[in-house]
């Protein structure tokens, strides 16, 4: 089946230490997303990329890093720096356009101790 | 720069009653509008989209949205609430800007349906 995929579904993390959360799509999307969910904010944009080897900072990318090496995936980093990582990640995928929908994996729910 | 508002955090609704979630959207050039839906830890669904072919747009389980430019306007209806229906509805604009196409999310409306 066709779908996104992300790994793992829960994950805690340390404060001070890095993670990579994984997102793979067999979509044959061209554009990549990551989104971060809060409570009462909606979702915002962390990083997005419109093709291999090149993406973009969204509105909050401040203590993230991404790369895009394959089509099918993007991983994302968060790193120490991300003062407040707590959160739900989501990761979308879509044909790039503007009239196309993005479609999304199931999240990823990180949690500092 | 592109936004959506949604007027109401949480609304409220009887079993059978209609459903009304309110978007307003800001765009300088004609926009693409979309409605999610996100059930409890699970990632978001595409519920329709309107793409400037018809303004009056039919998504799945029972959903629709109307555009209207001169209110800019997106507003989600479904004339018969179901148990089924709760859970938190997004709205999300998209406009072309030369290859950097951003997917802007409102904050959200959490649906309760009462039995």
């Amino acid at each position: 089946d066709g779908g996104i995929t992300q790994s793992p579904k829960y994950l805690f993390r340390k404060e001070g230490q890095n993670v990579t959360l994984s997102c793979e799509q067999n979509l044959n999307h061209d554009a990549m997303y990551w989104y971060r969910q809060d409570p009462g904010q909606g979702l915002r944009l962390i990083y997005y990329s419109q093709i291999v080897n090149d993406f973009q900072k969204g509105d909050i990318a401040e203590g993230y890093s991404v790369s895009r090496e394959k089509k099918e995936s993007f991983p994302l980093t968060v790193t120490s720096a991300q003062k407040n990582p707590t959160a739900f990640y989501l990761c979308a995928s879509g044909q790039g356009r503007e009239d196309t929908e993005a479609f999304f994996g199931q999240g990823t729910r990180l949690t500092v101790v | 720069a592109q936004s959506v508002t949604q007027l109401g955090s949480h609304v409220s609704v009887s079993e059978g009653a209609l459903v009304l979630l309110r978007c307003n959207y800001s765009s300088s050039v004609p926009p693409y509008l979309f409605w999610y839906v996100q059930y409890p830890n699970q990632g978001l669904q595409l519920l329709l989209k309107y793409t400037s072919a018809a303004t009056l747009v039919k998504g799945i389980n029972g959903f629709e949205a109307e555009f209207k430019k001169s209110e800019t306007s997106f507003h989600l209806t479904k004339p018969s609430a179901h148990m089924s229906d709760a859970a938190e509805y997004f709205c999300a604009v998209r406009v072309s800007n030369f290859g950097n196409e951003k997917l802007t999310f409102g904050t959200g409306t959490r649906l309760t349906i009462i039995p």
